[in-house]
């Protein structure tokens, strides 16, 4: 069970859009849509954004959308805000009813 | 709302046993699924496994030698033990709520922090 494959950061300036991936295997990513988006503030618990590849819980902005192409899920943000600068990390079940976490990538607004 | 809190001790020593409680308020423990999770120092997260209120788990297959997931329903609480440490293991170690197995995490503690050092 290996860890999920995120860019170690992305950047992008107010107003625009950034897309985070997150690569997998069939066994995970590619085998369910059951791919989930969390945002994790400096010294703060993370925060659900996305569920099953899509989703979005109440009171996510729609400023976040996620998507899922083969064994590759995104996490797209559009309208950049200053406060979106966090770490975002993806994380997908997996075969034989288990967890697996991306390494995480750092946004950085510009 | 609900609330998780984990309670443990922040120092453990080499080749002994990390022991943590994360205590649920503001809502049942029943019908849901509680996940240890847990970030080193500036890394990433690792889920470390889960314990369904029925008292079913799964472990992590990287950890499940040393893990052990239980559930005391009656208090609200659920639990970590993990053995043989080493520094390896020193993290914030997070207790989480999700409604499905391993996944969407909805709600999280605020993580403690053990530190594995003799």
């Amino acid at each position: 069970q290996s860890a999920l494959t995120q860019p170690a950061s992305v950047s992008g300036s107010p107003g625009q859009s950034i897309t985070i991936s997150c690569t997998g295997t069939s066994s995970d990513v590619g085998g369910y849509n059951y791919v989930s988006w969390y945002q994790q503030h400096p010294g703060k618990a993370p925060k659900l954004m996305i569920y099953d590849v899509s989703k979005r819980p109440s009171g996510v902005s729609n400023r976040f959308s996620g998507s899922k192409s083969g064994d590759t899920a995104s996490l797209t943000i559009s309208g950049l805000q200053a406060e979106d600068e966090a770490d975002y990390y993806c994380s997908s079940y997996t075969n034989n009813s288990l967890g697996v976490f991306g390494g995480g990538t750092k946004l950085t607004v510009l | 709302q609900v609330q998780l809190q984990e309670s443990g001790p922040g120092l453990v020593k080499p080749s002994e046993t990390l022991s943590l409680t994360c205590t649920v308020s503001g809502g049942s423990i029943n019908s849901y699924y509680w996940s240890w999770i847990r970030q080193p120092p500036g890394k990433g997260l690792e889920w470390i496994g889960y314990i369904f209120y029925s008292g079913s788990t799964s472990y992590n297959p990287s950890l499940k030698s040393r893990v052990t997931i239980s559930i005391d329903t009656s208090n609200n609480q659920f639990s970590l033990k993990l053995t043989s440490v080493t520094a390896a293991d020193t993290a914030l170690y997070y207790c989480a709520r999700s409604g499905v197995a391993a996944r969407n995490f909805d709600s999280w503690g605020q993580g403690t922090l053990v530190t594995v050092s003799s």
